[in-house]
């Protein structure tokens, strides 16, 4: 079965900073999706990022880019120019190529700070 | 907004008792999941279903139900409520049932159940 760690329960970082956001995950699959999604104060679930485990590039979305390392199972976040707005609660998740369900890691509490 | 709505948005209820979440998901989406976020157990994948059939079943507990129907609307039924099943529970949708179709979350139900 497939898992998603997410080893930082809590991170700050300083308005206009960069931040780094750790994920791993275990599978046997070869083809399959990785996504980071933060979920506001709000609760609403918004997806950030998205990185198909075939392509090499590593996926960018304007301040938020990842570095995923295939070999080693790694999916990391990378936040640049850190604004308030970035403040929520961040999850590393996975899914096969050929399914649809989404698994989750435990999350990240990111606070941004003035 | 996702396009993806959920009603009610809370949900009060006493052990025991039996409630129905509804779920419509974007126009043109066949697929429809349900996940659920709770303190102890995260979020989880509950349930899949693509254009009216069950797709995929994750943690879903014997109590509990769903369905699709033909308007492509989707049913969380959930019966003999205990309080450990109080969370926020997750509607999404996608084009189709497989990994290269992005998830758009619904704003979720907070159910709590006294």
């Amino acid at each position: 079965a497939q898992t998603v760690t997410q080893s930082q329960p809590e991170m700050s970082v300083q308005e206009a900073e960069t931040v780094t956001l750790s994920c791993t995950y275990d599978t046997s699959e070869n083809n399959y999706y990785l996504f980071w999604y933060k979920q506001p104060p709000s609760r609403q679930m918004i997806l950030v990022i998205r990185q198909e485990a075939y392509k090499q590039q590593n996926a960018t979305e304007n301040r938020f880019s990842v570095n995923f390392q295939k070999a080693a199972k790694s999916f990391s976040l990378k936040i640049s120019d850190s604004q308030l707005g970035d403040t929520a609660m961040y999850f590393c998740a996975f899914m096969k190529h050929v399914e649809g369900k989404l698994i989750f890691g435990q999350g990240t509490e990111l606070s941004v700070k003035p | 907004d996702s396009g993806v709505t959920q009603t009610p948005k809370h949900l009060i209820t006493a052990t025991g008792q039996r409630v129905t979440l509804r779920c419509s998901p974007r126009s043109g989406d066949l697929s429809v999941y349900w996940y659920q976020q709770s303190l102890d157990q995260g979020l989880q994948f509950l349930i899949q279903y693509y254009n009216g059939e069950e797709r995929a079943k994750g943690n879903i507990l014997e109590r509990f139900s769903a369905q699709q129907f033909p308007d492509l609307h989707s049913e969380l039924n959930l019966s003999s409520l205990e309080l450990g099943d109080s969370a926020l529970y997750f509607c999404a949708s996608s084009e189709r049932g497989t990994g290269q179709y992005e998830q758009y979350f619904g704003p979720g139900t907070r159910l709590t159940v006294t």
